[in-house]
């Protein structure tokens, strides 16, 4: 079946440091990733996605490529701010959007000022 | 984007009562509403699937008899735990999504259920 393994945390860095989250995945044909955000007390938000291989999908300074010759979606930021500090989810979507989500297991980031 | 509204954010609950949980999609209509669990530092396990309409497909291993889903209209599906026991105790969260093919698929806040 499918899978998503991303690295575990918590991962902590200075603010302005450089941030990559790995991600790879196991599934079937071609999934759509995703990465997504849950800021403390909410609910998971969409951060970025991509469709097809060699997609970047990118948003609020975060980018992710999808690359299928190693399987992988990495996350990440060159400069990371407090604000940063959450969990962050590596997902994909083999069903063309109508089964549910595979996510990994989140990686909790923690920005120090 | 699309809020997702999911109630009570927390309940605690006595061992043999039921429990449910309301997912309301306020400002479009969910043709499919998705409920999933998560345990401390595991990932989101989905549980079932449901259509507006139709009944819920359930994940293997996932007891259908004690996970009752609700899909009665476009903007709510219900989940309800029924004879809850310590072990369900967990953090419940749904997502919904509109129609097209790769529409995007909004959560709620989650549910953090704790049976004594």
């Amino acid at each position: 079946g499918d899978s998503v393994t991303q690295m575990e945390g918590p991962v902590t860095l200075s603010e302005e440091a450089f941030l990559t989250i790995n991600c790879t995945y196991t599934a079937t044909g071609y999934p759509s990733l995703f990465w997504y955000v849950q800021y403390p007390g909410e609910g998971l938000q969409l951060l970025l996605k991509a469709t097809k291989a060699d997609d970047k999908g990118s948003n609020k300074g975060f980018e992710a490529t999808y690359r299928k010759e190693t399987t992988s979606f990495h996350l990440e930021k060159g400069s990371v701010q407090v604000s940063d500090s959450a969990v962050y989810f590596c997902a994909l979507d083999s069903g063309g959007g109508a089964d549910g989500l595979t996510f990994g297991k989140g990686t909790h980031l923690i920005i120090q000022p | 984007g699309a809020v997702v509204s999911q109630h009570p954010s927390w309940v605690i609950c006595k061992s043999g009562t039921s429990v449910k949980i309301e997912c309301r999609s306020l400002d479009f209509q969910a043709t499919t509403m998705f409920w999933y669990r998560q345990f401390p530092k595991q990932s989101l396990m989905l549980m079932a699937t449901s259509n507006e309409g139709s009944k819920a497909t359930y994940e293997q291993g996932v007891e259908k008899d004690k996970f009752l889903i609700n899909h009665a209209s476009l903007t709510l599906s219900t989940l309800t735990v029924t004879s809850a026991h310590p072990e369900d105790s967990s953090f419940y969260i749904c997502s919904a999504r509109g129609g097209g093919r790769v529409a995007e698929a909004f959560f709620g806040q989650g549910t953090r259920l704790t049976v004594v």
